[in-house]
This record gives C-alpha cells, sequence and structure tokens, in this order.
C-alpha cells in the first residue's frame, strides 16, 4: 500500500489564490522529504528539500517566498504555493526517505494544480 | 554535464508483445540506476535497483540491465499487458544517499494497446 500520503491529489483556483499541498508519510517517521515538479511529458525536476524542525534546501531559480515549505512534524511536509498565477500550473510530487533502510525514495501521488 | 537519456520518447505495442527500453547516462560518480513506472496522473514507483556491480534484476516481467562500462541500462518487459501503459523514468544517483543529486531521465512513453 501507498506510503506517502498526497492531498489534495487536484485543485483548481484563481490567479492571485494561494494554495497548501500537504505530504505525510504513512508508516515511518521522514526527517527529509523532496519536492518535485513535473510538466507534461517531461521529467520530475526538484524543486527544494524540505528538512524536518529546520529550513528547507531550495533548488537554483526557485522562488523560496514562492513555494513556501514547512516541515513541522516528521510525517507531515507542506508546500504552500503564494499567489498563484497560471504558469505555476503544474503537477507537484513529494517523496520520503524510509530511514535506515535500502528503500529507494517513496513518492506520493501527485498533486494537480490548475490555476485560471 | 551529469545527463540521463532514455529512447525511444515514446513507443506503442500490441498487447503480449515485448519491448525494450533504453537508457544512457554521463553520471559521474555512480552509486545506482533505477527504473520507475509512473501511470498518468500517479506519482512514480520503483520498478528495480542496480548497483555498478550488478548486471541484471528482474522484478516479474520486468528485466533491468546495467552495463557500467558504457554507462547504459536497458528495461525488457515481457508479455506487455494492458496496465503496462505508462511512462517509465530511468533514475541515476550518483551518490547512495544524496537523494537530492540524482538525476531523472525523461522518461519513455509506453502505450500497450489490445
Amino acid at each position: 500500500g501507498a506510503v506517502v500520503s498526497q492531498h489534495p491529489s487536484w485543485v483548481i483556483c484563481k490567479s492571485g489564490t494561494s494554495v497548501k499541498i500537504e505530504c505525510r508519510s504513512l508508516d515511518f517517521q521522514a526527517t527529509t522529504m523532496f519536492w518535485y515538479r513535473q510538466f507534461p511529458k517531461q521529467s520530475l525536476m526538484l524543486m527544494a528539500t524540505s528538512n524536518e524542525g529546520s529550513k528547507a534546501t531550495y533548488e537554483q531559480g526557485v522562488e523560496k517566498d514562492k513555494f513556501l515549505i514547512n516541515h513541522a512534524s516528521l510525517t507531515l511536509s507542506t508546500l504552500t504555493v503564494t499567489s498563484a498565477h497560471p504558469e505555476d500550473s503544474s503537477f507537484y510530487i513529494c517523496s520520503a526517505i524510509k530511514p535506515y533502510s535500502n528503500q529507494p525514495q517513496h513518492f506520493g501521488d501527485g498533486t494537480r494544480l490548475s490555476i485560471l | 554535464k551529469n545527463q540521463v537519456e532514455q529512447s525511444p520518447q515514446s513507443l506503442i505495442i500490441l498487447e503480449g508483445k515485448n519491448c525494450t527500453l533504453q537508457c544512457n547516462y554521463t553520471v559521474s560518480p555512480f552509486s545506482n540506476l533505477r527504473w520507475y513506472k509512473q501511470d498518468t496522473g500517479r506519482g512514480p514507483v520503483s520498478l528495480t535497483i542496480m548497483t555498478f556491480s550488478e548486471n541484471t534484476k528482474s522484478n516479474g516481467r520486468y528485466t533491468a540491465t546495467l552495463d557500467a562500462d558504457t554507462k547504459q541500462s536497458s528495461l525488457h518487459i515481457t508479455a506487455s499487458q494492458l496496465s503496462d501503459s505508462a511512462s517509465y523514468i530511468c533514475v541515476v544517483s550518483p551518490h547512495e544517499t544524496s537523494y537530492d543529486k540524482v538525476i531523472f531521465g525523461p522518461g519513455t512513453s509506453l502505450s500497450v494497446i489490445p
């Protein structure tokens, strides 16, 4: 079964709205989670690394004030797209690493964000 | 520059047929290579992982190969099913635990038709 849950799976909102996406690890504690963005027919692009209890590490070119990340607990990271515009429309995917295991990173099922 | 390339970009095959997807990489150093399956509108799911010393890894009808000398990998799907329709992504890691450094290929979109 799924080990990483992402919510919502799909959101449509007006331009200027802020949208929060949640990523939860279901049966393990994840000190580190990752947020990706995926455009149609393109591969995943890492946006930021979310660290529990500390600031997220953003990849070059990703606006930290635009994409707010909060990793307040060991099982939850949130990505807030602030003042969203149509160009922010994309598929956002999170992943988490199960500590002390050889398992690959577990991905959530993604959030389809459509800004009108 | 670290890169992962995949071919073909897209593929259509008849149900029951076999197919092989290719992955070439120029990542260095190299720790492991993974193949993921991503259904439309879903997150990627791991199929196989291979390290430098492994040549072949199977997972049911999926068989991955790795040639670390030529930096090539393939994913062979046997007796394809309609549910195999998805994007297959090759992912290369330069370090075992540096997940923020992994490089994703662009994927191969596979369509299995009846």
